[in-house]
């Protein structure tokens, strides 16, 4: 079946340094891949996608490329800020009605 | 646009006890999808229901059910409660159609804790 592993954490980072957060797949057929992200206090929110291989996603300074050779897609921010402090989520969804996702990595950014 | 809304946001029962989680679509959408999320971990699917019936369900006892309503709503009801069903119950909505993967929007979620 459908599986996501993700980097665990928690991972805690200096404002500017670079994030990376590692996520790889297991799917059949040609999954598209998710990051979300979830703020303290508030609801699961789409950060980027990507729906085929060697698509990049972007969005608030994050990027995430879809490599299919080594079914992965790792989330980076070159310079973080205190804001950026959340659980992230790697999921994919693969030509079926739901998404699998990963267990989540706690990032927390100090000022 | 009116967002995902989840009520009650807050929920505790004791074991054995029945429970109802309520969920609103957000316009436009005719799709609701349920996750749990326990502490510390990642969502996990539960169902998923699109034109009043079940379209896809997880690994979760028949002791979960669901509904959705004419205007798409939905809710999540769980019998004979556990303790392992303390989590963070998850509903997402979404357009179904064309066979692409349609996001799905989700709301604040509502927090089950069970004694």
């Amino acid at each position: 079946g459908n599986s996501v592993t993700q980097m665990e954490g928690p991972v805690t980072l200096s404002e500017e340094a670079f994030l990376t957060i590692n996520c790889t797949y297991t799917a059949t057929g040609y999954p598209s891949l998710f990051w979300y992200v979830q703020y303290p206090g508030e609801g699961l929110q789409l950060l980027l996608k990507a729906t085929k291989a060697d698509d990049k996603g972007s969005n608030k300074g994050f990027e995430a490329t879809y490599r299919k050779e080594t079914t992965s897609f790792h989330l980076e921010k070159g310079s973080v800020q205190v804001s950026d402090s959340a659980v992230y989520f790697c999921a994919l969804w693969s030509n079926d009605y739901k998404l699998s996702f990963g267990a989540g990595t706690t990032v927390t950014v100090r000022a | 646009e009116t967002g995902v809304t989840q009520s009650p946001t807050h929920l505790i029962k004791t074991r054995g006890q029945q429970v109802t989680l309520r969920c609103s679509s957000q316009s436009g959408h005719n799709t609701v999808s349920w996750y749990q999320q326990a502490l510390g971990q990642g969502p996990q699917f539960i169902f998923q229901y699109y034109r009043e019936e079940e379209n896809g369900r997880g690994n979760f006892p028949p002791r979960f059910s669901g509904l959705q309503f004419p205007n798409y709503s939905s809710e999540l009801n769980v019998n004979a409660l556990e303790l392992d069903d303390s989590a963070l119950y998850l509903c997402a909505s979404s357009r179904t159609g064309g066979g692409s993967y349609n996001e799905q929007f989700f709301g604040p979620g509502t927090r089950l804790t069970v004694l």
